[in-house]
């Protein structure tokens, strides 16, 4: 079974309008870390926002945030207020763990996002 | 503070040969992690160093292998190489919090 899935291949919004990213995972170690990307055609995978599995508040980072529904094992991503700069993949990460010194992510497929002006 | 510098950019190889990627930590980053992207996937966990030790490993044959330097910068080697090598190979470095990952622009390496 596929660990992180992202359902969603490409996703278009308007400029100035959220979006929601799709992301369910699958785990059974009740420790782990849930993480969003973003890669622009330049190839970087540039960090947006990180949840823990015990957090008990959804994360924010600016325009960012992410939907945490923990017994449905889905950590959405919302987008507000979109801007043009904001089309790009975008992947959903996991770390299971803590283990000792082990920082292994675990990505999905992606979604392609196409902000339309 | 300097973040993840990843070398070469861009890397045209032919089948069987072998190669060798860089990676620059980010100041104060002991782990470093590699990744494959294959086109159109996510990356794929190659394997982890901490402390120039190999302390993880993915699903990847033998002919992929590491090192991490006292400076804590790496390398990636890959021998006898296959059509499917052909990636982009990232590399991310840790400070050892949870949530600590810089992620370097990557490789692009094409095997013909």
């Amino acid at each position: 079974a596929q660990k992180i899935t992202q359902t969603q291949p490409g996703m278009f919004v308007q400029e100035k309008e959220a979006v929601t990213l799709d992301c369910t995972y699958d785990t059974s170690d009740p420790s782990y870390g849930l993480f969003w990307y973003k890669q622009p055609s330049s190839g970087e995978m540039i960090f947006l926002i990180y949840q823990g599995s015990y957090d008990q508040q959804n994360a924010t980072e600016g325009r960012y945030s992410l939907n945490f529904q923990k017994a449905r094992k889905s950590a959405n991503l919302v987008i507000s207020a979109s801007q043009l700069g904001d089309s790009a993949m975008y992947f959903c990460a996991m770390r299971e763990g803590p283990r000792a010194g082990s920082y292994q992510l675990t990505f999905g497929k992606g979604t392609k996002l196409s902000v339309i002006p | 503070e300097t973040g993840v510098t990843q070398s070469p950019t861009h890397l045209i190889k032919t089948r069987g040969q072998q190669v060798t990627l860089r990676c620059s930590s980010q100041s104060g980053h002991n782990t470093v992690s590699w990744y494959q992207q294959a086109l159109g996937q996510g990356p794929q966990f190659i394997f982890q160093y901490y402390r120039e030790e190999e302390n993880g490993r993915g699903n990847f044959p033998p002919r992929f292998s590491g090192l991490q330097f006292p400076n804590y910068s790496s390398e990636l080697n890959v021998n006898a190489l296959e059509l499917d090598d052909s990636a982009l190979y990232l590399c991310a470095s840790s400070s050892g919090t949870l949530y600590g990952y810089t992620f370097g622009s990557g490789t692009r390496l094409t095997v013909v």
